[in-house]
């Protein structure tokens, strides 16, 4: 079964400093990709996704992915942190199938100090 | 403007009661989904459906049920059956698909036992 591991469930950057989120899928075929990010008591936004047009995504908000199947890894960062982006985030991963819903990661709460 | 909506913001369960959430999306998207979130734990599927009068349970089923009369609405009940009910639920729904779309989220129900 696929299983996605998020490593660190908090991470504390200072604002400006580059915010590095980790993520590491279990497939032997490359599924597609999710970052989602959730404010305090509000559902998931989508950040970016990948599925398979290109090995680097850009998402909003500054955000990108990098796509490494060697390392079966799919790491959010953004170059410099703002304190709006204090925030939880989720890695999800979907099988390349019809009808499957998501497989989110535990979830990895970003602090930004000033 | 299109989107989903879950009611109520805030629901008490008293002991053996059932409680009924509420999902509903103008987005005219075929799927719609129930997680769970617990601190420390990210989501879990409760529930999907891909389309009306059709739905299959997901990872932590026991204890819930769902119906699918129409395209719109996708309510989740939280059963007596359900010993440890106090959560997060959030309702998601997307197009029809190969694995690669988007979810939608609402912006959640906390559930809370008295």
């Amino acid at each position: 079964a696929q299983s996605v591991t998020q490593l660190g469930s908090h991470v504390s950057v200072s604002e400006g400093a580059l915010v590095l989120l980790r993520c590491n899928y279990s497939s032997s075929v490359p599924p597609y990709l999710f970052w989602y990010v959730q404010y305090p008591n509000q559902g998931l936004q989508l950040l970016l996704k990948y599925t398979s047009a290109a090995t680097l995504v850009k998402g909003i908000n500054g955000f990108e992915a990098e796509f490494k199947k060697s390392e079966t890894s799919f790491h959010l960062t953004k170059p410099s942190a703002h304190m709006s982006d204090a925030a939880e985030y989720f890695c999800a991963v979907s099988e390349k199938q019809a009808g499957t819903a998501l497989i989110f990661g535990k979830g990895t709460t970003l602090s930004v100090s000033s | 403007d299109g989107g989903i909506t879950q009611s109520p913001k805030y629901l008490f369960r008293k002991e053996g009661q059932n409680v009924t959430l509420s999902c509903e999306q103008n987005l005219n998207h075929d799927a719609m989904y129930w997680y769970r979130q617990d601190p420390g734990q990210g989501l879990r599927l409760i529930y999907y459906s891909q389309i009306v009068n059709d739905f299959q349970k997901g990872d932590i089923a026991e204890g819930y049920s769902v119906s699918r009369e129409k395209k719109e609405s996708f309510p989740l009940t939280v059963t007596s059956a359900q010993k440890n009910p106090t959560a997060f639920y959030l309702c998601a729904s997307s197009i029809q698909g190969q694995g690669q779309e988007t979810q939608y989220f609402g912006p959640g129900t906390r559930l809370l036992v008295l």
